[in-house]
């Protein structure tokens, strides 16, 4: 299965400010998925990334807060924009496990830990 | 949409026993039930997995059962060990929508 370099691993950042969270794929993927994970709860999609168009965002999150970039098939940034203490959270990102096809499960990164104070 | 509910939040067991986690879902479309197991500072890691044409898949001291009629699944860890002690969460999917239950903080107790 695809493995996913993720980083920053972690951050402490100035509310106001923006942070640019990165991932890298060791092969190609046709989707890539961004999550948010607040203190102690469960996995919350933000938005879905395809190569070569625009991503798909959830109900809740919007492209100027949260604009994902996907330039080719290993690669996707998520920045998290203008941070509030709110933003607090773990991002991770994730591709389905076989790659191009979905229907088999998820890898995600290692997660990218935000503190915004 | 999909709605998952994961139970219980928190579980405690002896190092030995079993633990169990049980989920259901509300979409009878829901065609494929992964368990994620998520280590402090870790990204969720895929455990098991099941899919609807299913009733039971084992892996070891880990199982996983599927009640399509009553849309609900569970996990049994047999023999748990305290490298067992993490987060559990279970999900399921209908294509690429995954919905992920609230998770479970399992600690085995040496």
């Amino acid at each position: 299965s695809a493995v996913i370099s993720q980083k920053p691993s972690r951050d402490i950042c100035q509310r106001g400010t923006s942070l640019t969270i990165q991932c890298q794929v060791d092969s190609q993927v046709t989707m890539m998925f961004w999550y948010r994970q607040q203190p102690g709860q469960s996995l919350t999609l933000i938005a879905t990334a395809n190569q070569g168009s625009e991503a798909t965002y959830e109900s809740g999150f919007v492209i100027d807060k949260f604009p994902i970039s996907r330039p080719n098939l290993t690669f996707s940034t998520l920045t998290v924009s203008n941070m509030s203490p709110e933003d607090s959270s773990i991002y991770l990102c994730s591709t389905p496990r076989t790659g191009l096809t979905s229907g088999s499960g998820y890898t995600f990164g290692s997660g990218t830990r935000l503190t915004v104070v | 949409g999909e709605n998952v509910e994961q139970h219980p939040s928190t579980l405690s067991v002896q190092e030995g026993d079993s633990a169990v986690i049980k989920c259901t879902y509300s979409d009878s479309a829901s065609n494929y039930f992964p368990w994620y197991k998520q280590e402090l500072g870790k990204g969720p890691q895929l455990i098991i997995d099941i899919r609807s044409n299913v009733g039971e898949k084992k892996d070891q001291r880990i199982a996983v059962t599927l009640n399509k009629t009553a849309k609900h699944f569970s996990l049994h860890i047999t023999e748990t060990q305290p490298e067992d002690s993490a987060v559990y969460f279970c999900a399921a999917s209908m294509g690429n929508q995954f919905y992920f239950g609230t998770g479970t903080s399992l600690t085995v107790i040496p």
